[in-house]
């Protein structure tokens, strides 16, 4: 699979945006990018995923550089209820095992500051 | 709607003994994946279904770790003989395709010290 390059820690003021960034420059044609986040003592949450394009939903937005050999994960309002750590991953649209799985790596932990 | 729920959420175990952990996945889910976490650690994979069959058991440590799905809904991790380094959180989590654009929804884990 290929790998992802996340820092280890960002810091955020309350209300600001935050990019967290992801580094990914040898993924190939098909992966997609994922992004999930893991609140203190909770399992993994899905927040956003994208192929190409750019892409909104409600948690956040998904900035995919044109090469794909990065992408931005942008908060556009921090609030507390988002420090958690953030992982950015990378699936393979179609996995000759037959499986599926989430490779996660350390992630960046965010902490939101009052 | 109900989430993935797992049960217990916490387990003490002494070095030795056997443990189960059971992971209700959500209803309609065909896919179920257990991964591990070990502290300050992300996750790491240990085995995939899609509905009754075990399809990728590769993540497993060690043949004392054992998961079955036997009608395709509750899955259950078993853990032989219990050590010290299976002290881990344990989560389940499911997806509702089997395709990689499908979101997977984790449980809450089940945390796991061996004593």
């Amino acid at each position: 699979d290929a790998k992802t390059t996340q820092p280890n820690s960002m810091e955020s003021n309350e209300e600001e945006p935050v990019h967290l960034p992801c580094n990914h420059s040898t993924i190939s044609g098909t992966d997609y990018i994922h992004w999930y986040r893991q609140l203190p003592s909770q399992g993994p949450e899905y927040v956003i995923h994208g192929l190409t394009s750019n892409v909104n939903n409600r948690m956040a937005s998904l900035a995919i550089a044109e090469d794909r050999k990065s992408s931005t994960l942008i908060l556009h309002r921090a609030t507390l209820r988002d420090a958690a750590v953030y992982y950015c991953i990378l699936r393979a649209a179609y996995s000759g095992a037959g499986s599926y799985q989430l490779t996660f790596g350390k992630g960046t932990k965010l902490s939101v500051i009052p | 709607g109900a989430g993935v729920s797992q049960s217990p959420r916490y387990k003490v175990a002494k070095r030795g003994q056997d443990v189960a952990l059971r992971c209700d996945p959500i209803s309609g889910h065909v896919s179920l994946f257990w991964y591990q976490q070990a502290l300050g650690q992300g996750p790491e994979f240990l085995t995939y279904f899609q509905n009754e069959a075990q399809l990728d058991k590769s993540g497993l440590p060690s043949d004392r770790f054992f998961a079955e799905r036997p009608e395709g809904s509750v899955s259950t991790l078993k853990i032989q003989r219990t050590q010290q380094e299976d002290s881990a959180v344990y989560l389940c989590a499911s997806s509702l395709r089997t395709v990689s654009s499908y979101e997977q929804y984790f449980g809450p884990g089940t945390r796991l010290t061996v004593t």
